[in-house]
């Protein structure tokens, strides 16, 4: 079946740090990949998206390219803020009905 | 703004005592999915509609059920809620369900407390 494995957290950073967040995949077929991402006492927005290999996703400063060789989908971001701090959940999306599958999420607290 | 409402964002049960979560869309949305997240975990599907088609994972227990009167509303029925149900609950809409490039929209959940 599909998983979707993220790097072990939490990650703490100072303000405009660099920031990298692995993500790995295991999916059969084409999945399209996700990065959402979840503060306080939030649902999940969704950051970004990738439909297809070499694809790169971006938005508010973050990036992630679909990597198929490695199956990865790392999330980047030159420069952190204090209100990028947030947990961060890289997801899968199959070809069954859209269901997606999650990562176990990564807590980010950027520090001024 | 369209979007995917959830009420309540709290909510508190005691055990073994049925309690409904309701969500609503304006998106005009076919898909609305229910996510169970448990503390520092991720989200996992319970169900979906895709129109007034109902799927269930087949690890959701029988205690959790859910209602689709119409489009824009969906419902999640605890029938005898436990202490292990404790969660946020998370509903989720999605245009169609084989557009790859669908993404789906999260309402801000509700937290259920289990007494």
């Amino acid at each position: 079946g599909n998983s979707v494995t993220q790097m072990e957290g939490p990650v703490t950073l100072s303000e405009e740090a660099f920031l990298t967040i692995n993500c790995t995949y295991t999916a059969t077929g084409y999945p399209s990949l996700f990065w959402y991402v979840q503060y306080p006492g939030e649902g999940l927005q969704l950051l970004l998206k990738a439909t297809k290999a070499d694809d790169k996703g971006s938005n508010k400063g973050f990036e992630a390219t679909y990597r198929k060789e490695t199956t990865s989908f790392h999330l980047e971001k030159g420069s952190v803020q204090v209100s990028d701090s947030a947990v961060y959940f890289c997801a899968l999306r199959g070809t069954s009905y859209g269901k997606l599958t999650f990562g176990q999420g990564t807590i980010l607290t950027v520090h001024p | 703004d369209a979007m995917v409402i959830q009420n309540p964002r709290y909510q508190v049960t005691q055990f073994g005592k049925p309690v409904t979560l309701s969500c609503s869309q304006t998106l005009n949305h076919n898909v609305m999915y229910w996510y169970q997240q448990k503390s520092s975990q991720a989200p996992k599907l319970l169900f979906h509609y895709y129109d007034k088609d109902f799927n269930n994972e087949a690890d959701t227990p029988d205690n959790f059920q859910s209602r689709r009167p119409n489009t824009s509303f969906c419902f999640l029925d605890i029938r005898s809620p436990g202490l292990g149900d404790a969660a946020m609950y998370l509903c989720a809409t999605s245009r169609d369900a084989w557009d790859r490039d669908n993404e789906q929209f999260f309402g801000p959940g509700t937290r259920l407390t289990v007494l």
